[in-house]
């Protein structure tokens, strides 16, 4: 595969749940960024990660538990959700602090 | 802080026609990057085209082209013969050189009619 992929596509969890987004690159890049997407809003960045080290945290909720084992994968962790968390989550990645490539999303719905 | 401004919220093209889209930005900066992504309903963000700040040359690639008026802080998108397939909404980004923020405007829906 190449370029960036996330899985799963669609998720629906309860606000007791826990799960995890994944995202992988295949772009021998050394950043990767997740983003929230919510209807009629801009797109938020959540957390920004360089060569494995969180260097950004754009006040989310400790909801949203990041993690980063190696510069290729980016994992979400998701527990006790909220319904206004439903959105489409976006991983990106790129090489240092340039040009961001984008995955095709995580739809997530929180019942 | 920097804004990225995207004034038309919708816009419309008839196949085969060109069509601009806005976009404005606020920064201190005098050095960074602008870019101009696509979303089509598939949901990917896809990279449309990439100019540096440095650069007076207006970056190009095929059918698109951004018209770069740096002292007036305006990006505009220039799709030339327009496609069915560039229907999408249309988002406007800025990132400060060395920065590790990518700021977005709010998007603008794009309509290609056959």
């Amino acid at each position: 595969e190449t370029g960036v992929t996330q899985t799963p596509r669609h998720l629906v969890m309860g606000m007791t749940n826990k799960k995890s987004l994944k995202c992988e690159q295949h772009l021998g890049h050394n950043a990767m960024y997740w983003y929230k997407q919510s209807a009629k809003k801009p797109l938020e960045l959540m957390f920004v990660y360089n060569f494995k080290e969180q260097t950004e945290n754009n006040s989310v909720p400790s909801r949203f538990s990041p993690e980063c084992p190696n510069s290729s994968h980016l994992f979400l962790h998701l527990h006790t959700l909220q319904p206004e968390d439903s959105a489409l989550y976006l991983c990106a990645s790129s090489y240092r602090v340039d040009t961001q490539y984008f995955g095709p999303g995580t739809r997530l719905t929180v019942l | 802080a920097q804004t990225v401004t995207q004034s038309q919220p919708e816009m419309s093209v008839q196949e085969a026609e060109t069509v601009t889209l806005s976009c404005t930005y606020d920064t201190s900066e005098s050095d960074y990057y602008l870019f101009w992504y696509k979303q089509p309903p598939s949901r990917q963000m896809i990279l449309v085209i990439r100019q540096e700040a440095y650069k007076q040359q207006n970056a190009t690639e095929n059918r698109f082209s951004v018209n770069f008026q740096k002292a007036a802080k305006s990006f505009s998108l220039k799709i030339s013969d327009s496609q069915l397939g560039d229907a999408a909404m249309y988002f406007c980004a800025y990132i400060q050189k060395y920065g590790n923020k990518l700021v977005f405007g709010a998007g603008t829906i794009l309509r290609v009619k056959s």
